[in-house]
């Protein structure tokens, strides 16, 4: 199985800031690659796709980027609606994998 | 709208049974498929597996063969996940999700399932 690991596991920073997660794969991916946002007692929603495609609906703030094994998801300015946790998964091959999330929390 | 919506909360207890239903509206269901995954309390994210909702295969992870069952009923376009002979640690939420052309887009609201005597 494709491991994927993402750091860090907790994120302390204030509205305003820029941040960045990484997440490595195991194993090249090539750009087979999602991130998820996910507030308390909520289900996952889907913020990028393919590395670097933005989901519709999605502000533009979030971006994302990599391929083959490193990848990042970057919020280039924290709103406080941001506060919650991300996960990257990989879909290049079966069985897909998530990291193993990061939480973003008020500084 | 497109929509996921799951069935409600279950308590069960050791050694019974329980099926989570996953009903799709507002998009042909045959045309995307259905992943299930499972986030045990206070943990990460974990894919079960999916299934094809054309000819009803379905794909299992590693630790998910055996007690769970991936089915559907497309004449109401519903996606339905068993699990059988449960214990303490499949409680957890258990989450659908439709794989869509950019990856897993549309999620249902989650259910819970607890097992406990």
């Amino acid at each position: 199985d494709i491991q994927m690991t993402q750091f860090p596991s907790t994120l302390s920073a204030s509205v305003g800031d820029r941040v960045t997660i990484t997440c490595r794969a195991s194993q090249s991916i090539s750009s087979w690659l999602a991130w998820y946002q996910q507030k308390p007692g909520k289900a996952p929603k889907l913020l990028i796709y393919k590395a670097s495609g933005l989901e519709s609906g999605v502000p533009s703030r979030f971006s994302g980027s990599g391929s083959g094994t490193e990848f990042t998801l970057t919020i280039s300015s924290l709103q406080p609606d941001d506060f919650a946790s991300y996960y990257c998964q990989q879909y290049n091959t079966y069985p897909y994998t998530f990291g193993q999330g990061t939480k973003l929390e008020i500084k | 709208q497109v929509q996921l919506v799951q069935s409600g909360s279950e308590l069960k207890k050791p050694g019974a049974s329980v099926k989570v239903s996953c009903k799709a509206s507002g998009y042909t269901f045959t045309s995307y498929a259905m992943n299930w995954v499972r986030q045990a309390p206070g943990q990460g994210l974990e894919w079960m597996g999916w299934i094809n909702t054309n000819t009803g295969k379905p794909t299992y992870a590693q630790g998910f063969t055996g007690r769970f069952v991936f089915s559907l009923d497309t004449s109401v376009s519903t996606a339905y996940l068993q699990i059988s002979s449960l214990k303490a640690e499949d409680t957890a939420v258990y989450f659908c999700a439709r794989r869509g052309s950019t990856s897993m887009d549309v999620w249902g609201e989650g259910t819970t399932v607890t097992v406990s005597s």
